[in-house]
């Protein structure tokens, strides 16, 4: 089955640049979709179609795509981007979903 | 503005049934695809069944085929999960979200109805 791995956290200072990567065979050929999750919350979706976003979503995020890597970028860092965050494909040999094993971003 | 809702968890013995709800509002139902997805207390999201939008297809993860049933109800618009032979290991929250089928992403989640396996 299809796998991403994510690092289990990353920290950042305020107004710093955190990076996110989800890492996968040929993730570049697919389509890579970011989730942000805050404690006791549902997921929301933050970047789409590798580095689409969403209304509502501030252009402080944003997502890039190649190789075996996808990434999720958030450029000025604010207390309230602390959340997990979670990159996600469709695998089309097993016909399922995958999530990534999920990041959690601490802001120092 | 797109609203879910999720019913029906709680505790369940091992072995045990349970059916979930998700009532969909602010828009067009029927010409969605739906989804389940879990997390597990602590851990990561796991995609567990999709539908189609007239309920003619089905999928499901491997871990629940044969235990689990997707279904809908466009009338009511209502997504369904009946789970039944439930393990300790389906002990998670449940989401129903709106899905976009499958190189789309899940655009809308509803906010969890927690599901216990305990004796």
């Amino acid at each position: 089955s299809y796998v991403l791995t994510q690092p289990p956290s990353v920290s950042v200072a305020p107004g710093k640049t955190a990076t996110i990567t989800c890492g996968g065979d040929n993730i570049g050929r697919k389509s890579v979709h970011w989730y942000q999750q805050k404690p006791g919350q549902a997921p929301v979706l933050v970047i789409y179609y590798d580095y689409d976003r969403p209304s509502g979503i501030p252009e402080r995020f944003s997502g890039s795509n190649s190789g075996n890597t996808a990434t999720l970028t958030i450029t000025r860092v604010e207390a309230g981007d602390e959340a997990d965050y979670y990159c996600q494909v469709w695998d089309g040999s097993s016909d399922h979903y995958v999530f990534g094993t999920g990041t959690k971003v601490t802001v120092l | 503005e797109v609203q879910l809702v999720e019913s029906g968890g709680g505790l369940v013995q091992p072995g045990g049934s349970l059916r979930l709800s998700c009532a969909a509002s602010g828009f067009t139902f029927t010409t969605y695809w739906m989804s389940w997805v879990r997390q597990t207390p602590g851990k990561g999201l796991e995609w567990v069944a999709n539908i189609k939008h007239d309920g003619s297809e089905t999928y499901y993860v491997d871990s629940v085929k044969g235990r689990f049933t997707i279904s809908r109800d466009n009338a009511k618009n209502s997504l369904f999960l009946q789970m039944n032979s439930l393990r300790a290991d389906d002990a998670a929250v449940y989401y129903c979200a709106r899905d976009g089928q499958q190189v789309a992403p899940f655009d809308y989640w509803g906010q969890g109805t927690l599901v216990t396996v305990s004796s």
